[in-house]
């Protein structure tokens, strides 16, 4: 199993281009979620998704979207990126909410936004 | 809101040495703790949950109610422990993770 996997691995935007994030889980896994990871302030959640053709905000969803068509798919968009958006994105798993239950992340995308 | 805190942002130790990692809370109800680690240039991987009560690479951590604090603590550090390790919190409501600043451990030779 490769587990959670994320394209691409790193990216170069100027601002004001688009561009989107695809994560794929082939664990069968309900709950994914998007973080971006920013040095000092941890790992904030951006959006998440409790199932198929459901999202849901996180902390800091401004100037993001995401899409669940698939379960083994989240996407996350920038419709119109900032250097603000400059980061490095994570996109993890789980399979639910059971107690003890974890996430499993993917390897990042480092985006840079100038 | 729930809220995690981990005070120190870097921390050196020499190899052998006991290191601790400090972890507070602040959440009403009663959560799920974990920690996590990211070596260099890899992606996040659990190390341990309070649920579990368990050692991993010689590693412990306690949940303390009274004083809201999930401590992660190692006797003797090793180099391969250098990394960057991440506290997190669950509510017993969601699946959604609250993590802290994260702390940059480095074990020198």
């Amino acid at each position: 199993n490769a587990g959670v996997t994320q394209t691409p691995k790193f990216r170069v935007l100027k601002t004001g281009q688009s561009m989107t994030l695809l994560c794929a889980q082939d664990m069968n896994h309900e709950y994914m979620y998007w973080y971006r990871q920013d040095p000092g302030m941890g790992l904030r959640l951006i959006h998440y998704s409790v199932g198929e053709g459901t999202t849901a905000k996180g902390e800091v969803p401004d100037g993001y979207n995401v899409s669940r068509l698939k379960k083994q798919n989240f996407l996350l968009g920038l419709e119109s990126a900032a250097p603000s958006q400059t980061s490095v994105y994570f996109c993890a798993s789980s399979s639910g909410k059971a107690a003890g239950e974890t996430q499993y992340f993917g390897p990042g995308t480092r985006l840079l936004v100038l | 809101a729930q809220r995690v805190t981990q005070p120190e942002k870097l921390l050196s130790v020499f190899k052998g040495a006991p290191v601790e990692l400090k972890c507070n809370y602040s959440y009403s109800g009663s959560p799920e703790l974990f920690w996590y680690v990211q070596y260099s240039r890899q992606r996040l991987q659990l190390l341990l949950r309070h649920i579990s009560r368990e050692s991993i690479k010689g590693f412990t951590a306690d949940l303390n109610k009274g004083e809201t604090s999930f401590h992660l603590k190692k006797p003797f550090a090793q180099e391969e422990d250098s990394a960057m390790y991440y506290c997190a919190l669950r509510t017993t409501s969601g699946s959604r993770l609250t993590f802290g600043e994260g702390t940059q451990l480095t074990v020198n030779p």
